[in-house]
């Protein structure tokens, strides 16, 4: 059973260009969320996915984007890169469909994301 | 704002001993807590998830306590072991709130 996988695992981008990170939930999940996590610091939420739609959004500007598409999987879009973009971008699945707000979030290894 | 804290920030401990792990939240509204282990450079992975209705929960020697009223959890590692050897991070999530709120971490180190 695979659990959830990202691509691609590392990325050096050049300041301003523009990345797409991708997810997989794993096998049975609906629901996909994004976090950020900057070096030393815990994670941040980004926005979830459920049915095709964000269901939430954190404190990220307008530069972040995403899609979930019909079989469940996402992508993360960042437009004009900055320095500080710089991270391990995490995504998560869980069933939302199983158990509400109790399901347990299943994380991917994460895409570490180098601007220069 | 749900503040999520930990402390210490790193911990080194010797082999076999046990390990305590501090997490405290502002916002004692929370819907459960979780605890995850986070190995370097990889994702996280889910160790306890502590309902708000409940005190604790156990996997293994794993052990994690919620106090909801004083805004503070702890996870206890019995005879600790190198391989866990690990940042440990607690979050908590509230109703209506699809998001987690993560503390910094505690980076452990078991020395052999």
């Amino acid at each position: 059973d695979a659990g959830v996988t990202q691509s691609p695992t590392h990325l050096i981008k050049t300041r301003g260009q523009q990345v797409t990170l991708r997810c997989s939930p794993k096998s049975g999940h609906d629901t996909v969320s994004w976090y950020q996590q900057a070096l030393g610091q815990g994670p941040q939420f980004i926005f979830q996915y459920y049915e095709e739609e964000e269901r939430q959004r954190g404190n990220f500007p307008d530069r972040f984007s995403g899609h979930q598409f019909p079989n469940y999987s996402s992508e993360l879009n960042v437009n004009a890169l900055l320095l500080g973009d710089s991270a391990l971008y995490l995504c998560a699945s869980s069933s939302w469909r199983s158990n509400t707000y109790n399901s347990p979030l299943h994380f991917g290894n994460g895409t570490r994301l180098t601007v220069t | 704002k749900q503040e999520v804290t930990q402390i210490p920030a790193a911990l080194s401990v010797p082999e076999g001993e046990n390990l305590v792990l501090n997490c405290s939240f502002t916002d004692s509204a929370i819907y459960n807590l979780q605890w995850f282990r986070q190995d370097p450079g990889k994702g996280l992975t889910s160790l306890l998830l502590i309902q708000s209705s409940q005190r604790e929960q156990t996997s293994g020697r794993l052990n994690a306590s919620l106090d909801k009223s004083s805004g503070r959890s702890t996870l206890y590692i019995a005879a600790s072991q190198p391989g866990d050897s690990a940042t440990y991070l607690c979050a908590v999530s509230r109703s209506n709130d699809y998001k987690l709120s993560f503390g910094a971490g505690t980076t452990v180190t078991v020395r052999a």
